[in-house]
């Protein structure tokens, strides 16, 4: 069964540092790919997300993610943090073929950014 | 352009009242529709997705229930509302695989 595991429940970074945050899945083929942010209190966005095609994926907000096939991963990265990104980060799957568009999400990782 | 509307943002509702949530989309046809639960500091759950009208599928089985009357409109329902439904209650939509949100109603229930 797919499954996505972030293991980072929380990180803190400093602004103007870098960020990555971990995503690792499971999934039997290519797989679907998304990376979502949540502020307190709001709905979901999407940041961008991977269907194939080149693996250095660009999103909004100066946000890229790579997908590794050999490590299962698709990680995000952000080169200089800005306070206004701290925030919930989802990454999320596609439940597959003929599954209605459904989404498997990690648990999320919370962002907190220090001044 | 697309977008997606729910109300109320924020409930409070007595234990064993009635609940009932609506979410409609804009601007695009037939898409996949969904409702998702976040419980205070968990993840989402999915709690049902519809792929068409009167089309319901339930993930979990719970309190809860869903129905698809029209093409972009989806409802949340309960006849009698529990403590454990408490939480930010999410509708999305999608078309060609990718979902968006809505902005999300808060319910408490006391």
């Amino acid at each position: 069964a797919q499954s996505v595991t972030q293991p980072d429940i929380h990180i803190t970074v400093s602004e103007g540092a870098s960020l990555e945050l971990r995503c690792n899945y499971s999934y039997g083929a290519t797989p679907y790919l998304f990376w979502y942010v949540q502020s307190p209190g709001q709905g979901l966005q999407l940041l961008l997300k991977y269907f194939s095609g080149d693996t250095l994926v660009q999103g909004i907000k100066g946000f890229e993610a790579e997908f590794k096939r050999s490590q299962s991963s698709f990680n995000l990265r952000k080169p200089s943090v800005h306070w206004s990104d701290a925030a919930e980060y989802f990454c999320a799957v596609g439940a597959g073929y003929n599954q209605g568009g459904k989404l498997i999400f990690g648990q999320g990782t919370e962002l907190s950014v220090k001044p | 352009s697309q977008t997606i509307h729910q109300w109320p943002a924020t409930l409070v509702q007595p234990v064993g009242s009635p609940l009932s949530l609506e979410c409609t989309v804009e601007g695009t046809s037939n898409p996949n529709l969904y409702w998702y639960r976040q419980a205070a500091g968990r993840g989402l759950q999915l709690l049902f997705y519809s792929v068409g009208i009167g089309q319901i599928s339930s993930e979990v089985p719970q309190n809860l229930s869903a129905s698809r009357p029209q093409d972009r409109q989806f409802i949340l329902s309960s006849k009698k509302l529990l403590l454990s439904d408490s939480g930010f209650y999410l509708c999305a939509w999608s078309v060609s695989d990718t979902q968006y949100f809505g902005p999300g109603t808060r319910l408490t229930v006391l």
